[in-house]
């Protein structure tokens, strides 16, 4: 089963912040989070993933809690071609992925 | 960046019929790809880890002899459903991890094809 719990869905403005929350407060010190999102009827896009420092691409900001149990990735300016399920996932010792249900965001003009 | 390309992207064929779908990484080399399985409205749900020249291993609960997996090559994996039915019918999805960026296991961001959605009459 998936170690991390996601809200089902969440709307945000075009053009606004989207800000997504996941908590998986059984991460052990060997496991990166990971997240990916998945646009209707296409495989799944790799967007970023972090070990304990926050990090930053092209695409988002991974922001995780000093204590690891909790992360929020950010879209700084979400745009409609960004509405998709988001998948947060923690990975470690192994190459495999466990998919839970994840969060549809729905991005509005 | 990394690619992986998934062929064919859509599938229709009669029941009893078996499909073959190919995966390919196009610009790296891929020891290990994974097969998903997604009905409508569900997750990703992994079905097998597939091995270049050993054999793949399966999720429990999915039939190998149902579902065969070849990786021959650095760069190809192949899932043949033998002998489909309708409730085979789902979107099949293939995925690579790039290669490790030094640290812990798991810093390997994962590329996935753009699937496979089989339809068996």
């Amino acid at each position: 089963d998936a170690k991390t719990t996601q809200p089902p869905s969440m709307d945000c403005a075009e053009g606004r912040a989207a800000n997504l929350p996941c908590n998986h407060s059984t991460i052990s010190g060997n496991e990166y989070v990971y997240w990916y999102r998945q646009i209707h009827s296409q495989g799944p896009q790799y967007i970023i993933h972090g070990l304990k420092n926050n990090e930053t691409n092209e695409m988002a900001s991974l922001i995780i809690t000093e204590d690891r149990k909790s992360s929020t990735l950010i879209l700084p300016h979400a745009t409609l071609r960004d509405t998709a399920v988001y998948y947060c996932i923690v990975q470690g010792g192994s190459e495999k992925l466990v998919f839970g249900k994840g969060t549809k965001l729905t991005v509005n003009p | 960046g990394a690619v992986v390309s998934q062929h064919p992207s859509w599938v229709i064929c009669k029941s009893g019929t078996s499909v073959k779908i190919e995966c390919r990484s196009l610009d790296f080399q891929a020891t290990t790809m994974f097969w998903y399985r997604q009905f409508p409205k569900q997750s990703l749900m992994l079905m097998a880890t597939s091995n270049e020249g050993s054999k793949a291993t399966y999720e429990q609960g999915v039939e190998k002899d149902k579902f065969l997996i070849n990786h021959a090559s650095l760069t190809l994996s192949t899932l043949t459903v033998t002998s489909a039915h309708p409730e085979d019918s789902s979107f099949y999805i293939c995925s690579a991890p790039v290669g490790r960026q030094g640290g812990l296991v798991g810093n390997q961001p994962q590329h996935f094809g753009d699937g496979t959605r089989l339809s068996i009459l």
